[in-house]
């Protein structure tokens, strides 16, 4: 993998459902993995840094998983919030420190 | 408490118009960005600098020109404007590559 690859690109839950996503990278010379929300009309907010394989997150309902190994990195809402609607960009930085970010999953959570 | 400040917020412009897309942050970081924001595409970084006076190319350079003369400021340069060039551009600042990156609100360019 060259890129940062996300998936799905959109998708629509119930209000109470729990869902995940995909952050794919490249796992060579891997420095850390980035979780950013992006609310319409805002700038990105960030979620979670990490930076070791196994590593865990939690902030409230959300939470995220990173395999270096074989590049993958897992976010996870639970119980999901019609205020939780916003696109979920991730992004890879390589030792050259530069950010590669993926086009983000598009959430939507209908009430 | 102002974070990273973008000015301005829209602009209009016509083609070979020049102009200086302004950013600064109050952090003290060291890490500055600036990155385009194109209809359904992610970000995509221009340039970045990692502290003052030193500056390197992003994935999609041409076009722009930036300088890091202080820690606070980092400006974007376009000089002959194309409609290409037309977007969202975020300016962004961290205090490392491991730490997340503070945004600004933006500024929406249109080139005619």
């Amino acid at each position: 993998i060259l890129n940062v690859e996300q998936s799905p690109q959109s998708l629509h839950v119930q209000e109470g459902d729990s869902t995940n996503f995909t952050c794919s990278f490249p796992s060579s010379n891997f420095y850390a993995l980035h979780w950013y929300r992006w609310e319409t009309a805002k700038s990105p907010e960030a979620l979670f840094v990490m930076t070791l394989n196994g590593d865990e997150k939690k902030k409230g309902r959300i939470s995220a998983t990173l395999n270096t190994k074989e590049g993958y990195s897992y976010l996870y809402i639970k119980g999901s919030q019609p205020e939780d609607s916003a696109t979920y960009l991730c992004a890879s930085t390589s030792g050259t420190y530069k950010y590669i970010f993926g086009t983000g999953t598009r959430l939507k959570v209908l009430a | 408490n102002a974070g990273v400040t973008q000015t301005p917020k829209f602009r209009i412009l016509k083609i070979g118009q020049s102009m200086t897309l302004q950013c600064t942050q109050d952090m003290n970081h060291n890490y500055m960005y600036w990155y385009r924001q194109d209809p359904g595409m992610g970000l995509k970084l221009i340039y970045y600098s990692v502290g003052a006076g030193i500056t390197d190319k992003g994935e999609v350079p041409n076009g722009y020109n930036v300088s890091r003369s202080t820690t606070e400021d980092f400006p974007l340069r376009l000089e002959l404007a194309a409609p290409s060039q037309t977007s969202v551009y975020f300016c962004a600042s961290s205090y490392s590559g491991d730490q997340p990156q503070h945004f600004g609100d933006g500024t929406r360019l249109s080139i005619l």
